[in-house]
């Protein structure tokens, strides 16, 4: 089944201790994404990347970290996590757009809930 | 900076009726408009997109208008049924990568 994968689901974790969150998807898709959702604010893009070893921010990166090493896998880091970064993430990947080789339709996984207290 | 507004944050609608969605956007240089579905506790799904050079796409009961003069793009859902029940997010992408989102509007469709 293609989905794109996420984990821990939900975290509840404390202020500076630093975690990860996962993201696979068994598409091969090139382009992958990180999203944050906030009430009143949908989804908000924290950092994108194109292929393996190719990354860039997005609207709002700051205190957060990627990596591309593997074209299925797109982590997500927060190295010191603080009470702001409580929300909802998601994880999502796509294929080009055939027309500009820009982001197409993108499928999401289903999202982890960090608390961060 | 909030490029992409959804000014109703709920709507409800009786089955069999239309359903139509709203979306402002402020950014002149977005390309393509996509309108995704997001059921609770699931990550949003892919519904239905339109370039910036049309201004209707149609896939089955879903419609979507673009007016590219007054910077507003309209889902229409017809007909409205209770499984559309969900809440649907807007987005405009520009520079190829940069993709924007609204605050979601939360459609309930009522047997």
């Amino acid at each position: 089944e293609a989905q794109v994968t996420q984990n821990p689901r939900y975290l509840i974790t404390v202020t500076g201790k630093k975690l990860t969150v996962t993201c696979s998807q068994n598409m091969n898709h090139e382009y992958m994404s990180w999203y944050r959702q906030d009430p009143g604010l949908g989804l908000r893009q924290i950092y994108y990347s194109m292929n393996v070893e190719v990354t860039d921010k997005g609207d709002v990166p700051e205190g957060y970290k990627v990596s591309r090493k593997e074209k299925r896998n797109f982590p997500l880091i927060l190295e010191s996590p603080s009470p702001n970064q409580t929300s909802l993430y998601f994880c999502a990947s796509s294929l080009p757009d055939p027309g500009t080789g820009g982001f197409n339709e993108q499928f999401f996984g289903p999202g982890t809930r960090l608390t961060v207290l | 900076d909030q490029q992409v507004k959804q000014n109703s944050p709920s709507l409800s609608v009786q089955e069999g009726r239309i359903s139509i969605l709203n979306c402002d956007y402020t950014n002149s240089m977005f390309d393509y408009f996509l309108w995704y579905k997001k059921y609770p506790a699931e990550g949003p799904t892919f519904l239905i997109s339109i370039s910036s050079i049309k201004d209707k796409n149609e896939d089955g009961r879903f419609t979507v208008f673009l007016n590219k003069s007054a910077k507003h793009l309209s889902l229409h859902i017809v007909p409205s049924q209770p499984g559309d029940s969900a809440v649907y997010f807007c987005a405009g992408r520009y520079n190829n990568n940069d993709m924007r989102f609204g605050a979601g509007t939360r459609l309930t469709v009522k047997p």
